[in-house]
Formats: structure tokens, sequence, C-alpha cells
């Protein structure tokens, strides 16, 4: 499976835009990007996704990379309640298996 | 959104004894569902993949005949634990999906499992 590489830690304050790199110089070309989050002590929950074109949704905004080694996650105003573990996924081998990664901690000052 | 739910939320055992925990998709039917393991601060392991009806799937280095799997309807799996000793504790975590290919993976809340 393509590996992603994504930052240990991240800070940010309330209110403000996050954004949450991801490389994935390895993706192959039916590679989705998918991103969870990781409350403590709870599952994941599902993000949003993308293959090839930048996506939005109520939650947040994913920018992927023309060439599609990299993409940005972005919280466009971050809360307390986003204080979780971001984990960037390559996805889409046989019955949707996901790899999780170390993820990135994101830290929210009020 | 979908539901996925997970009895029980936390459980404590004495080494030797098996445990059973139930994944359950509350709204969907969930053709293919997965089991995670979770040390503290360390990311979700794969355990195994299981499509309903059919023998799961499991990944490298776990044991089957330790970690039974069995999803017998489209709206329940169930992980038996078997002989749990106290390295087997952890957070035991299942998603489940409603297609084959990618599709969203919904997560239930988890399980912290203690073996005494």
């Amino acid at each position: 499976d393509a590996k992603t590489t994504q930052p240990n830690s991240m800070e940010s304050n309330e209110e403000e835009p996050v954004h949450l790199p991801c490389n994935h110089s390895t993706i192959s070309g039916t590679d989705y990007i998918h991103w969870y989050r990781q409350l403590p002590s709870q599952g994941p929950e599902y993000v949003i996704h993308g293959l090839t074109s930048n996506v939005n949704n109520r939650m947040a905004s994913l920018a992927i990379a023309e060439d599609r080694k990299s993409s940005t996650l972005i919280l466009h105003r971050a809360t307390l309640r986003d204080a979780a573990v971001y984990y960037c996924i390559l996805g889409g081998t046989s019955y949707g298996k996901l790899t999780f990664g170390q993820g990135t901690i994101l830290t929210v000052h009020p | 959104g979908a539901v996925v739910s997970q009895h029980p939320s936390w459980v404590i055992c004495k080494s030797g004894t098996s445990v059973k925990i139930e994944c359950r998709s509350l709204d969907f039917q969930a053709t293919t569902m997965f089991w995670y393991r979770q040390f503290p601060k360390q990311s979700l392991m794969l355990m195994a993949t299981s499509n309903e009806g059919s023998k799961a799937t499991y990944e490298q280095g776990v044991e089957k005949d330790k970690f039974l799997i069995n999803h017998a309807s489209l709206t329940l799996s169930t992980l038996t634990v078997t002989s749990a000793h106290p390295e087997d504790s952890s957070f035991y975590i299942c998603s489940a999906s409603e297609g084959f290919s990618f599709n969203e993976q919904f997560f239930g809340p988890g399980t912290r499992l203690t073996v005494l």
C-alpha cells in the first residue's frame, strides 16, 4: 500500500483556518485520498475524500495537488471540538481497506 | 449519517477467559466490516476484514484462532478474543461500509478491553 507522511503535530487558534498537509508521493492512479479524524477514546470519524479534484463539504475542504503527490485538509475556522488526530489515508484497494498511519495531532487553543 | 454501535463499550475480564464484542450497523446494511486494534498513543491497526457470509480475511501477524470473527448478517459482526491475556488489553474498534469497492467507512465508538 502507498504510504502517507504527515507532521506529528500542529497547533492552531480558535476561529482561525488550519491547513493540514499530507505527502503521498507513491500514490497510484486509482488511490483515493481519505481523511478521518479521531477524538480521544472514540472511533475515527470520516472527514472528506477525493481523487483528483478539490472537494468541499460541511466539515472541511480537500485541496489535491495537480500531480496528486500531496494534499491539504483545510478547516476553515477551527473550533475546540476540532482538536483531534487527523489521518490522511490512501485507499481504494480491495474491499476499501484503509491503512492508518500515525496522523497529525491537532491542538486548538482558545 | 450512518451509525455503527459496539457492545460493550468497555469490559474487564480475567486472564484465560474469552470476550465477545459486537459491532452493529444500525441504519444500513454493511457488506463489509473491519476490525481494528489500537494501543495507547498508537494508530489503528487493521486486524481483519469480514464480508457477510464469508470467512474473515486476517492481516499478517493476527492470530485467527485467537481473534474469532463472525459476520453472520448484514448488520452484525462479532469479534471474540479467546483465552485473553493482559497483552490483549487494547481499544478494539469496528467499522462498516456498504459496498465492496471504496466507500466511506463508518466507525463504531470502540470497546476498551482490560485483561487482568
